[in-house]
């Protein structure tokens, strides 16, 4: 059974500070991992959708790098900025198990202090 | 905005009833998958329904059902509610077979049962 972890579970950093949230997942034989942002009592945003043949993506301010090998996913953000306060989710899908929905971690809460 | 809408927002229900969620799907995405996620946790998938069959479905009980039509839009069911089952719900659409399956959510109905 595939598991998400996410470490750290919250962050506070001051505005400007570039910082590394971490995902790690025990079953590496995934289809692609996906990255989401999550405003309180809202929906879903996706930010990065990495397949397992890739190593990273990147959207703006945004990296997301795969390991798939050792299991794991880390999303930099650099210059954070108060706008950048949410709930970052990842989540994997299983290859071949696209009807098994995805997986997700329990989420990282950062706050950016002003 | 992701193009994937849902109704209601928010809905309180009494334990013991029947509560039926909405979900319509972005435009060209034949595959929709409901959520649920508690307070604090992160999502844990329900069903997914591709081309109006459910074609997979999470550790959930015979009382969460769904209805796929054939606009592709989406219900989920729920009977003999329990206090339990108050969390947000999240329906996500995507398109099996592209490139990169990415995953698109809705904002999420919040269900209180009291």
């Amino acid at each position: 059974k595939q598991e998400v972890t996410q470490i750290p579970a919250a962050l506070s950093v001051p505005e400007g500070e570039n910082l590394v949230l971490n995902c790690s997942f025990t079953d590496s034989a995934i289809y692609n991992l996906q990255w989401f942002r999550q405003d309180p009592g809202k929906g879903l945003t996706s930010l990065l959708l990495i397949q397992s043949s890739q190593r990273e993506q990147t959207s703006g301010r945004l990296n997301a790098s795969l390991d798939k090998s050792s299991g794991r996913s880390t999303l930099y953000i650099a210059a954070s900025q108060p706008g950048d306060s949410a709930t970052y989710l990842c989540a994997v899908r299983r290859l071949g198990g696209g009807a098994d929905g995805l997986t997700f971690g329990k989420g990282t809460h950062l706050i950016i202090q002003p | 905005e992701t193009g994937v809408t849902q109704s209601p927002t928010h809905l309180i229900k009494t334990r013991g009833q029947q509560v039926t969620l909405r979900c319509s799907s972005q435009s060209g995405h034949n595959t929709v998958s409901w959520y649920q996620q508690a307070l604090g946790q992160g999502p844990q998938f329900i069903f997914q329904y591709y081309r109006e069959e459910e074609n997979g479905r999470g550790n959930f009980p015979p009382r969460f059902s769904g209805l796929q039509f054939p606009n592709y839009s989406s219900e989920l069911n729920v009977n003999a509610l329990e206090l339990d089952d108050s969390a947000l719900y999240l329906c996500a659409s995507s398109f099996p077979g592209a490139m990169n399956t990415e995953a698109f959510f809705g904002q999420g109905t919040r269900l209180t049962v009291v």
